[in-house]
């Protein structure tokens, strides 16, 4: 596609479950970037790959939250025994080389009941 | 280091001027400017680079003092559209290759007829 995906758009999720999002990046963007968005707040940095190379997760709240690029292309943020202080917009941004601009996704709202 | 952005809001009538302010304690490569709209992905407003070099594609200006490692944004003659969040993001290296992109707090911008 022409965009950054992201799916699913929506996502309840009871207290404890388990929950994976998916980010389908722009073709050939080297970079992927994982951000935590609360309500009125600015995008918090989660985690940061180039190709499959998790090269900073410094950002991950917990180790709840474990995100993998495995083929360097498609993402996934998956985040274990889910906490209402997980809900939040998850935003998934793809970027070519440093000096050029990130697209983002429409991110996925979760929010954990 | 997140970038700091002020003022945390700022309410213009059609036609008047903002300057929206973006600064960091870390060196910087770049400095990106999204804006986001309610319930909406960020979108690129313009990259600034060190050397001076500006890229972008809408008629809002700014500036980069590398040495202060601070952005200023402009936004002249607003209109109803140029509404919304305002976030500053700085490319610096955080090390083993990686440059990471992260994004201040944001500016509430609100015009009004």
């Amino acid at each position: 596609g022409a965009g950054v995906s992201q799916s699913p758009r929506y996502k309840v999720a009871k207290r404890g479950q388990d929950v994976a999002l998916r980010c389908d990046p722009i073709s050939g963007h080297v970079s992927l970037f994982w951000y935590q968005q609360a309500l009125g707040q600015g995008p918090e940095f989660l985690t940061y790959f180039q190709n499959e190379a998790q090269l900073d997760k410094s950002g991950l709240p917990s180790d709840r939250f474990f995100a993998e690029r495995p083929e360097g292309s498609v993402s996934t943020l998956k985040i274990q025994r889910t906490q209402q202080e997980d809900s939040a917009v998850y935003l998934c941004a793809s970027k070519g080389p440093i000096y050029t601009e990130a697209f983002f996704g429409q991110g996925t709202r979760l929010t954990v009941v | 280091q997140q970038p700091v952005q002020s003022p945390q809001a700022v309410i213009l009538r059609e036609g008047e001027d903002a300057v929206i302010n973006c600064s960091s304690s870390k060196a910087l490569y770049s400095v990106h400017w999204y804006r986001q709209k309610h319930g909406e992905a960020p979108v690129f407003l313009m990259i600034l680079l060190k050397g001076g070099e500006q890229k972008g594609h809408e008629k809002i200006s700014a500036s980069f003092n590398e040495k202060k490692q601070q952005s200023s944004l402009y936004l002249t003659a607003s209109q109803l559209s140029y509404s919304g969040t305002y976030f500053c993001g700085t490319e610096g290296n955080s090390g083993a290759g990686s440059y990471q992109l992260t994004f201040g707090k944001g500016t509430k911008l609100s015009v009004i007829p």
